[in-house]
């Protein structure tokens, strides 16, 4: 079975300050991968990043920033001068790639990020 | 835009009635997926599909819900004999499959459901 941990339920940063949303995961698959989604007031939920567990080269997007450490089974996700537009909640998630489960997406419960003008 | 598409947006249902949930994939997707959003819970995998076929229904209550792929139109979630504990927000979610390899594992997800049971 597979588990995200969210510990952020909610946090508000002031514009421009950087942020960093963490996700914890437990796994007993050694392949599989992880995912970030965004959840803004509109309700949709859209795509941010995927990471494969073999893969631990951090990933950067414009002011967005991801550090996957494997031997802390951490997916760290950061946002560099965050602005109004940010404020949303957001998912980590996991899957394994390969035997039971593949394809279930296993969300964390969320972090709510608050941008303050 | 071929993103996923899913309708309603809003239901409202009284006890006892049945809800349809549709949704069509992105263009060039197979595979489909559903998720519930209670409140406090979060999203939550119900059931998988290809067309024609459930793959993995590991997520889905025993009674009153089930889905389908036609080959022919959208995905659809249903159920009967809806209950207050039925109101969430139901997403479709969609992937090429091994079409496109580099991408089989991400799900694009549709705006949402939001069923209300009264």
């Amino acid at each position: 079975a597979q588990k995200v941990t969210q510990a952020q339920t909610e946090i508000s940063v002031v514009e421009k300050e950087d942020v960093t949303l963490d996700c914890v995961y437990e796994t007993r698959d050694t392949t599989y991968y992880l995912f970030w989604y965004k959840q803004p007031p509109s309700g949709e939920l859209v795509f941010l990043i995927r990471r494969n567990s073999f893969d631990e080269q951090n990933e950067i997007s414009g002011r967005y920033s991801w550090n996957f450490q494997k031997s802390t089974s951490s997916f760290n996700f950061t946002i560099t001068a965050s602005q109004v537009v940010d404020s949303a909640v957001y998912f980590c998630a996991l899957t394994p790639i390969s035997g039971a489960g593949s394809y279930q997406l296993t969300f964390g419960k969320g972090t709510k990020l608050s941008v303050i003008p | 835009n071929a993103g996923v598409m899913q309708n309603p947006r809003h239901l409202v249902r009284r006890r006892g009635q049945e809800a349809r949930l549709r949704c069509s994939p992105m263009k060039g997707h197979s595979h489909v997926y559903w998720y519930r959003q209670l409140p406090e819970e979060g999203l939550k995998f119900m059931v998988y599909l290809q067309k024609e076929n459930i793959i993995d229904e590991s997520g889905m209550p025993k009674e009153r819900f089930s889905a389908e792929f036609p080959k022919e139109g959208p995905s659809i979630l249903r159920i009967q004999q809806v209950v207050r504990g039925d109101s969430a927000a139901y997403f479709c979610a969609s992937s090429p499959g091994w079409v496109e390899p580099k991408k089989a594992y991400e799900q694009y997800f549709g705006p949402g459901t939001r069923l209300t049971v009264t």
